[in-house]
């Protein structure tokens, strides 16, 4: 079946870059996806990248998608202590459920 | 913004109870679907829902869990006799689209004694 991991943990400055990874089996997913999770919150859409897509770009997000490599990474310029959370990457599949990966803690040091 | 709600926020109940978890999709959303997140664990699909019947479930989606949608706004999940490893955060999310995005509701986390 589809699997889809990521390291536990990350830790940066603030002011640095974060660079979170994730890497899936299903290549036919549609459409993959990060979500932020505050503690004791739910499920927040970040953002999300068409498969037939190599970058996207939304404000401090870049998302870069590797398809022969079937690696995807969200980049935080900038990173702020409010972008402490878990980070989920999600990969869909053809009848739209989502298999999500274990989750990045990202630790943002003031 | 139009968001997914669910209600109550937090559910304890003691094993062999029925608890109903409610959710109210996006309102002119098309599909929904509910999934479990285990303390420390991935995140879970658990079923999905569309044009009134179930369209894909997982196998933790036994006889135990149902789903209704029983008017135009509510979506629930059903437990009927619940374990303790029913203990989760429950996430509803909807869809508008077959192309579209999920989006999620902030959970409703379950407590089972």
């Amino acid at each position: 079946g589809e699997d889809v991991e990521q390291s536990l943990f990350l830790s940066v400055r603030e002011g640095d870059s974060s660079v979170i990874n994730c890497t899936y089996t299903d290549s036919s997913s549609t459409y993959l996806y990060w979500y932020k999770q505050e503690p004791g919150a739910g499920l927040q859409l970040l953002t999300y990248i068409f498969s037939n897509m190599d970058m996207k770009q939304d404000q401090r997000l870049t998302v870069l998608l590797n398809k022969k490599d079937k690696h995807l990474s969200l980049r935080i310029a900038d990173t702020q202590t409010g972008d402490s959370a878990i980070y989920f990457c999600a990969e869909d599949n053809a009848g739209n459920m989502l298999t999500f990966g274990g989750g990045t803690r990202l630790m943002v040091k003031p | 913004e139009p968001e997914v709600t669910q209600t109550p926020s937090h559910q304890v109940t003691q094993m062999g109870q029925e608890v109903i978890l409610r959710c109210v999709p996006i309102s002119n959303h098309l599909y929904f679907y509910w999934y479990r997140q285990i303390l420390g664990q991935k995140v879970e699909f658990l079923v999905s829902f569309y044009n009134n019947e179930i369209s894909e479930k997982s196998e933790i989606f036994d006889d135990q869990f149902s789903v209704e949608r029983p008017d135009g706004s509510n979506f629930t999940l059903k437990i009927r006799s619940t374990k303790l490893e029913d203990s989760a955060m429950y996430f509803c999310a909807s869809m508008g689209g077959r192309t579209d995005t999920q989006y999620f509701g902030p959970g409703t986390r379950l407590t089972v004694l």
